[in-house]
Protein backbone atom coordinates (compact mmCIF):
# COMPACT_ATOMS: atom_id res chain seq x y z
CA UNK A 1 0.00 0.00 0.00
CA UNK A 2 0.97 3.96 -0.62
CA UNK A 3 2.58 5.10 2.62
CA UNK A 4 4.82 8.40 2.48
CA UNK A 5 6.69 8.69 5.61
CA UNK A 6 7.22 12.18 6.79
CA UNK A 7 11.00 12.95 10.07
CA UNK A 8 9.63 13.91 13.16
CA UNK A 9 9.26 16.86 14.85
CA UNK A 10 11.49 19.76 14.88
CA UNK A 11 11.93 23.06 17.51
CA UNK A 12 14.14 26.06 15.80
CA UNK A 13 15.05 29.26 16.80
CA UNK A 14 14.66 32.42 14.45
CA UNK A 15 16.83 32.68 11.47
CA UNK A 16 17.52 28.98 11.62
CA UNK A 17 16.51 26.64 8.67
CA UNK A 18 14.77 22.97 8.70
CA UNK A 19 14.84 20.58 6.22
CA UNK A 20 11.95 18.06 6.31
CA UNK A 21 12.06 14.69 4.46
CA UNK A 22 9.68 12.42 3.21
CA UNK A 23 9.91 8.76 1.84
CA UNK A 24 7.20 7.12 -0.22
CA UNK A 25 6.65 3.57 -0.29
CA UNK A 26 4.20 1.30 -2.69
CA UNK A 27 4.33 3.34 -6.21
CA UNK A 28 7.55 4.68 -8.24
CA UNK A 29 8.99 7.35 -6.22
CA UNK A 30 9.89 8.87 -9.94
CA UNK A 31 6.06 8.55 -11.03
CA UNK A 32 4.66 11.18 -9.10
CA UNK A 33 5.02 14.68 -8.30
CA UNK A 34 5.28 15.70 -4.77
CA UNK A 35 3.77 18.62 -2.94
CA UNK A 36 4.36 20.43 -0.05
CA UNK A 37 1.79 21.89 1.81
CA UNK A 38 2.03 23.48 5.14
CA UNK A 39 -0.90 24.21 7.94
CA UNK A 40 -0.39 26.61 10.89
CA UNK A 41 -2.48 26.20 14.09
CA UNK A 42 -6.45 26.44 13.28
CA UNK A 43 -5.89 27.45 9.88
CA UNK A 44 -6.32 26.21 6.37
CA UNK A 45 -3.56 24.46 4.31
CA UNK A 46 -1.04 26.18 2.36
CA UNK A 47 0.89 25.16 -0.61
CA UNK A 48 4.51 25.49 -0.83
CA UNK A 49 5.42 24.13 -4.15
CA UNK A 50 6.09 21.13 -5.99
CA UNK A 51 9.03 19.07 -6.93
CA UNK A 52 8.84 16.26 -10.36
CA UNK A 53 11.27 13.25 -8.89
CA UNK A 54 11.99 12.36 -12.00
CA UNK A 55 13.54 15.36 -13.57
CA UNK A 56 14.21 17.84 -10.07
CA UNK A 57 12.05 20.43 -11.78
CA UNK A 58 10.73 22.87 -8.93
CA UNK A 59 7.82 25.65 -8.58
CA UNK A 60 7.23 27.19 -5.82
CA UNK A 61 4.66 29.55 -4.39
CA UNK A 62 5.83 33.00 -4.77
CA UNK A 63 5.46 34.22 -1.05
CA UNK A 64 8.31 31.34 -0.26
CA UNK A 65 10.34 31.62 -3.35
CA UNK A 66 14.15 31.95 -2.51
CA UNK A 67 13.34 30.70 1.21
CA UNK A 68 12.29 27.16 0.32
CA UNK A 69 14.02 24.63 -1.63
CA UNK A 70 12.51 21.18 -2.59
CA UNK A 71 15.23 18.10 -3.54
CA UNK A 72 14.87 14.57 -3.83
CA UNK A 73 17.42 11.55 -3.92
CA UNK A 74 16.42 9.27 -5.79
CA UNK A 75 19.07 6.66 -4.82
CA UNK A 76 16.93 6.74 -1.46
CA UNK A 77 13.85 8.00 -2.80
CA UNK A 78 13.40 10.28 -0.54
CA UNK A 79 12.04 13.77 -1.14
CA UNK A 80 13.41 16.92 1.01
CA UNK A 81 11.80 20.46 2.05
CA UNK A 82 13.94 22.81 2.90
CA UNK A 83 13.03 26.45 4.84
CA UNK A 84 15.57 28.86 5.32
CA UNK A 85 15.28 32.20 7.77
CA UNK A 86 12.53 30.86 9.90
CA UNK A 87 10.42 33.11 12.05
CA UNK A 88 7.13 32.12 14.72
CA UNK A 89 5.03 32.24 12.46
CA UNK A 90 6.58 29.62 10.25
CA UNK A 91 5.36 27.40 12.75
CA UNK A 92 2.70 24.85 11.15
CA UNK A 93 3.06 20.96 10.27
CA UNK A 94 4.41 20.01 7.18
CA UNK A 95 3.03 17.79 4.83
CA UNK A 96 3.96 16.23 1.86
CA UNK A 97 1.87 15.02 -0.42
CA UNK A 98 1.55 13.03 -4.16
CA UNK A 99 0.29 13.63 -7.44
CA UNK A 100 0.56 11.37 -10.04
CA UNK A 101 1.79 12.58 -12.86
CA UNK A 102 -0.99 11.90 -15.27
CA UNK A 103 -3.25 13.30 -12.97
CA UNK A 104 -4.76 16.73 -11.98
CA UNK A 105 -5.33 16.34 -8.40
CA UNK A 106 -2.93 16.72 -5.31
CA UNK A 107 -3.00 14.42 -2.45
CA UNK A 108 -4.40 11.11 -2.66
CA UNK A 109 -1.99 9.62 -0.59
CA UNK A 110 -0.33 12.65 2.29
CA UNK A 111 2.56 12.07 4.54
CA UNK A 112 1.42 12.14 8.69
CA UNK A 113 3.25 15.78 9.07
CA UNK A 114 5.96 17.15 10.21
CA UNK A 115 5.15 19.47 13.28
CA UNK A 116 7.92 22.93 12.83
CA UNK A 117 8.05 24.89 16.12
CA UNK A 118 9.66 28.30 15.57
CA UNK A 119 10.64 29.66 19.22
CA UNK A 120 13.41 31.54 20.91
CA UNK B 1 -5.87 35.25 4.16
CA UNK B 2 -6.69 32.06 2.51
CA UNK B 3 -7.09 32.25 -1.62
CA UNK B 4 -10.53 30.58 -1.86
CA UNK B 5 -13.34 31.54 0.64
CA UNK B 6 -15.70 29.35 2.96
CA UNK B 7 -17.95 29.64 5.26
CA UNK B 8 -16.32 28.89 8.66
CA UNK B 9 -19.25 26.36 9.93
CA UNK B 10 -21.97 24.04 8.46
CA UNK B 11 -24.25 21.86 10.79
CA UNK B 12 -26.49 19.01 9.94
CA UNK B 13 -28.16 16.37 11.74
CA UNK B 14 -27.83 12.75 11.42
CA UNK B 15 -29.57 11.87 7.60
CA UNK B 16 -29.59 15.23 6.76
CA UNK B 17 -27.84 17.00 3.88
CA UNK B 18 -25.43 19.69 3.73
CA UNK B 19 -23.84 21.87 1.28
CA UNK B 20 -20.30 23.78 1.73
CA UNK B 21 -19.58 26.28 -0.80
CA UNK B 22 -15.93 27.47 -2.10
CA UNK B 23 -15.87 30.22 -4.05
CA UNK B 24 -12.96 31.44 -5.95
CA UNK B 25 -12.03 34.00 -9.22
CA UNK B 26 -11.89 33.44 -12.93
CA UNK B 27 -8.26 32.60 -12.68
CA UNK B 28 -8.68 29.63 -10.33
CA UNK B 29 -12.18 27.68 -9.95
CA UNK B 30 -14.14 29.34 -12.82
CA UNK B 31 -11.20 28.97 -14.98
CA UNK B 32 -10.52 25.35 -14.32
CA UNK B 33 -12.03 22.06 -13.74
CA UNK B 34 -9.00 21.36 -11.01
CA UNK B 35 -11.27 21.59 -7.80
CA UNK B 36 -10.38 19.27 -5.27
CA UNK B 37 -12.13 18.58 -1.65
CA UNK B 38 -10.42 17.48 1.25
CA UNK B 39 -11.92 15.99 4.89
CA UNK B 40 -9.35 16.76 8.01
CA UNK B 41 -9.98 15.15 11.37
CA UNK B 42 -8.27 16.64 14.24
CA UNK B 43 -4.64 15.56 14.14
CA UNK B 44 -4.57 13.83 11.15
CA UNK B 45 -3.79 14.12 7.06
CA UNK B 46 -6.21 15.73 5.11
CA UNK B 47 -7.98 12.84 2.90
CA UNK B 48 -8.96 13.47 -0.80
CA UNK B 49 -12.88 13.40 -1.04
CA UNK B 50 -13.14 14.93 -4.58
CA UNK B 51 -11.13 15.81 -7.58
CA UNK B 52 -11.66 17.43 -10.98
CA UNK B 53 -15.25 19.14 -9.21
CA UNK B 54 -17.00 15.81 -9.19
CA UNK B 55 -14.97 12.78 -9.19
CA UNK B 56 -14.11 10.44 -6.19
CA UNK B 57 -11.33 8.68 -5.36
CA UNK B 58 -12.13 4.55 -4.79
CA UNK B 59 -13.41 4.24 -1.30
CA UNK B 60 -15.03 7.40 -0.94
CA UNK B 61 -18.51 6.95 -0.15
CA UNK B 62 -21.22 8.40 -2.91
CA UNK B 63 -22.41 10.64 -0.23
CA UNK B 64 -19.91 12.90 -1.17
CA UNK B 65 -20.88 14.82 -3.96
CA UNK B 66 -19.17 17.64 -5.72
CA UNK B 67 -20.30 20.70 -8.16
CA UNK B 68 -19.30 24.05 -9.76
CA UNK B 69 -20.94 27.02 -11.04
CA UNK B 70 -18.91 29.75 -12.01
CA UNK B 71 -16.25 30.82 -9.51
CA UNK B 72 -18.13 29.09 -7.20
CA UNK B 73 -17.80 25.23 -6.38
CA UNK B 74 -19.73 23.62 -3.80
CA UNK B 75 -19.48 19.69 -1.34
CA UNK B 76 -22.59 18.28 -0.69
CA UNK B 77 -22.90 15.75 2.28
CA UNK B 78 -25.94 13.75 2.07
CA UNK B 79 -26.67 11.38 4.98
CA UNK B 80 -24.88 12.98 7.47
CA UNK B 81 -23.28 10.52 9.83
CA UNK B 82 -21.17 11.39 12.87
CA UNK B 83 -18.42 10.69 11.52
CA UNK B 84 -18.66 13.51 9.29
CA UNK B 85 -18.05 15.74 11.51
CA UNK B 86 -14.53 17.21 10.72
CA UNK B 87 -13.23 19.90 8.96
CA UNK B 88 -13.42 20.82 4.99
CA UNK B 89 -11.05 22.44 2.64
CA UNK B 90 -11.55 23.01 -1.05
CA UNK B 91 -8.67 23.64 -3.25
CA UNK B 92 -7.84 24.60 -6.83
CA UNK B 93 -5.15 24.98 -9.57
CA UNK B 94 -4.69 28.53 -10.06
CA UNK B 95 -3.26 30.15 -13.52
CA UNK B 96 -2.46 33.50 -12.43
CA UNK B 97 1.03 31.87 -11.13
CA UNK B 98 0.33 27.94 -11.72
CA UNK B 99 0.05 27.38 -8.52
CA UNK B 100 -2.35 25.81 -5.72
CA UNK B 101 -4.85 27.42 -4.01
CA UNK B 102 -6.95 26.20 -0.58
CA UNK B 103 -9.95 27.64 1.02
CA UNK B 104 -9.05 28.50 4.95
CA UNK B 105 -11.95 25.98 5.48
CA UNK B 106 -15.31 24.88 7.16
CA UNK B 107 -15.92 23.13 10.04
CA UNK B 108 -18.95 20.74 10.15
CA UNK B 109 -20.62 19.68 13.08
CA UNK B 110 -23.36 16.90 13.19
CA UNK B 111 -25.51 17.89 15.45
Amino acid sequence: QVQLVQSGAEVKKPGASVKVSCKPSGYSFTGSYMHWVRQAPGQGPEWMGWINPNTGATSYAPRFQGRVTLTRDTSISTAYMELTSLRSDDTAVYYCARQPLDETHVGDYWGQGSLVTVSS
Amino acid sequence: QSALTQPPSASGSPGQSVTISCTGTSSDVGGYNYVSWYQQHPGKAPKLLIYEVSKRPSGVPDRFSGSKSGNTASLTVSGLQAEDEADYYCSSFSGSNNLWVFGGGTKLTVL
